[in-house]
Order: C-alpha cells, then structure tokens, then sequence
C-alpha cells in the first residue's frame, strides 16, 4: 500500500518561505507523477503543481511566480517549496500522487494526511 | 482556467434515498478520444480526498456501485442510489482534462 506524509513547519512568518516535503512509502517515486494541493480552512481545494520523478514540473499559473517543486528520488521524497507567503497561504496542504491512466486520465489515486500549515507573526 | 461549478452546496438526504450532485464546466470536458475528463472525490469528515469515479463514469477500485456518474460535455451528475450513513462528507468534481486542475466548491452531503 503506497503511503504519503507531508512534514515541514506548521507555523511560518509572513513573507518568508514555505517548506514542506512529502515522504513516499511503499513503492517507488519513480514512473509517476506527484502532487501538491492545498485546502484554506473550511473552504475548497486549489491543485498548486506536480512534478514528474524525472523532474520536469507543471505550476497553477496562479502561484507559478511563488512556487518551486522539486523531487529526490534517493530519499523517495518531494518538496515544496512556497515563497513569500500571506495569510491567504493558510491551508491544509495535501501530497497526492498522480496516476496516469486509460486514454491519459490523471488522478490522484493516493493522498497524504495532509498538514496544517498557518502564516502568522 | 475552467471553472468548475457544484449544485447544492449542500445535500441533507435520509438514508436509503437517492442523491444527486451536480457538476457544471466552463469549457467542455470531452476530449477528441471521446473520453470526458471529470473526476469525482469524496472527503469524509477528518480525512483527506478519496477518488470515487474517473473519467466521468468510472468508478474506482473499491466503490461501492450505489455511486454512478454520467454526464454530457459540460454538465455531469454524481448520483448515489441509496444513501448510506457512511457517505457523508464533502463531494468535489474535478476537471483532469488541462492544468490547472481545478475544483468545484464542493457538496456537502449530510443524513437526515
């Protein structure tokens, strides 16, 4: 069973940057695609990018300038990476991986807990 | 972006009533090889977002088949034939056909 769980600060400062990793067990990193999704208390949620274990990255254009994904096959780990961040940034943030299947569908199959990250002084 | 509409936001169903959720895109979701590219997630109270159904109406391994989905191009329907106590949560509709995916605002389903 393949697992995910976001690690990183639960509290960051306003303006400075955001960090979370996503450790993956149970199978490899490799051959998929990963996630970021985020969920602001009580409200939806916003996909932020994904990154492919080769590498190759696609950002919500909203966030684009803000954001960096990056991937370490060797720890079975991926990052985020989010700078700059506002009070608008409190979220839940989720990891998920996403399967590409029939006719190219892409889902996200499977999900971390997800993490509570808050901005504030 | 597409955007991604849901009606209702909220859902009170008694249990082993129907429930419907309805999905509305900006653009069309059916792609040239004519498969629709809607996804449909559930997140119950305190867990993260599960899939049920994939390309507008497959379901995923593991869901039950009281969960159906159809649809036409922009308008598509989660259906539940029996409402169970255990489908309550927060139904979202997902739209995987470009980047960024996007999200309705979400129906949250309740029992009576």
């Amino acid at each position: 069973q393949v697992r995910l769980q976001e690690s990183g600060p639960g509290l960051v400062r306003p303006w400075e940057t955001l960090s979370l990793t996503c450790t993956v067990s149970g199978d490899s990193i490799s051959g998929f695609y990963w996630s970021w999704i985020r969920q602001p208390p009580g409200k939806g949620l916003e996909w932020i990018g994904y990154i492919y274990y080769i590498g190759s990255t696609n950002y919500n254009p909203s966030l684009k300038s803000r954001i960096t994904i990056s991937v370490d096959t060797s720890k079975n780990q991926f990052s985020l990476k989010l700078s700059s961040v506002t009070a608008a940034d409190t979220a839940v943030y989720y990891c998920a991986r996403h399967k590409v299947g029939v006719a190219g569908s892409t889902v996200f199959d499977f999900w971390g807990q997800g993490i509570l990250v808050t901005v504030s002084s | 972006d597409i955007v991604m509409t849901q009606s209702p936001l909220s859902l009170p169903v008694t249990p082993g009533e129907p429930a419907f959720i309805s999905c509305r895109s900006s653009q069309s979701l059916l792609h040239s090889n004519g498969y629709k590219y809607l996804d449909w997630y559930l997140q119950k109270p305190g867990q993260s977002p599960q899939l049920l159904i994939y390309l507008g109406s497959s379901r995923a391994s593991g869901v039950p088949d009281r969960f159906t989905g159809g649809g036409s191009g922009t308008d598509f329907t989660l259906k539940i034939s029996r409402v169970e106590a255990e489908d309550v949560g927060v139904y979202y509709c997902m739209q995987s056909l470009q980047t960024p995916h996007t999200f309705g605002q979400g129906t949250k389903l309740e029992i009576k």
